[in-house]
């Protein structure tokens, strides 16, 4: 099955600066990239995704690339704010094949003010 | 509010008991999964419903049983609880050929004494 890696684990970032977290991929049919957020207490909420016929998608200070040769993708958030303090997960999926998720494990972003 | 609901949020329980956590969603997604995260944060998929049939079987201990009465539910009922079934869980749910992510619930945090 797919195996999903994602790094770091932890980051710390001054206000205003970006951040960027990172992930691999072994399956080459994986074809949907989502980057859920989850804030404490909470579930994790889709915050952008990328379908493998795009190289990059963004969303206001939110951007993610993907490279399906070396099979990996990131996560860029640029003039972060400490409300981006949260838990992100990559994950990746195969279409058409019961849109199971393979999640990473997770990086704690803290935006010190 | 359209959304993935869990009950309870918090449940505290003995070793030994036996106890449900409920899930529903009205998004009139035909798919429905539980996940385990533990203290680490890792996301583990248990179990995947489509249309009230299980897909998604994970290694799970037969402790452990899903059960979908339509679609718009899926419970977990845990046996014999032990203290390594602490944990977050959660419930989502989406289109099983969707180009979209899963909704999840906002977590039911188990806690065995």
């Amino acid at each position: 099955g797919e195996n999903v890696e994602q790094h770091p684990s932890t980051l710390s970032v001054q206000e205003g600066d970006s951040a960027v977290i990172k992930c691999t991929y072994s399956d080459s049919a994986s074809n949907y990239f989502p980057w859920y957020k989850q804030e404490l207490g909470k579930g994790p909420q889709l915050i952008i995704d990328i379908r493998s016929n795009v190289g990059e998608k963004k969303d206001q200070r939110i951007a993610v690339t993907l490279n399906k040769t070396a099979k990996h993708f990131s996560l860029h958030i640029t003039e972060t704010q400490p409300e981006d303090s949260a838990v992100y997960f990559c994950a990746a999926s195969i279409r058409n094949t019961g849109n199971q998720f393979y999640f990473g494990t997770g990086t704690s972003l803290t935006v010190i003010p | 509010d359209t959304a993935v609901s869990q009950t309870p949020k918090y449940l505290v329980t003995q070793m030994g008991n036996d106890k449900s956590i409920k899930c529903e969603q009205n998004l009139g997604h035909d798919t429905m999964y539980w996940y385990k995260q533990d203290s680490k944060k890792f996301l583990k998929i248990m179990f995947s419903y489509n249309n009230k049939e299980l897909i998604i079987n994970e290694t799970v201990p037969n402790r452990f049983s899903p059960k979908s009465p339509d679609k718009a539910h899926l419970n977990l009922h845990i046996n014999s609880l032990e203290l390594g079934d602490s944990a977050v869980y959660f419930c989502a749910s989406s289109h099983r050929d969707s180009v979209y992510g899963y909704t999840f619930g906002s977590g039911t945090r188990l806690t065995v004494v």
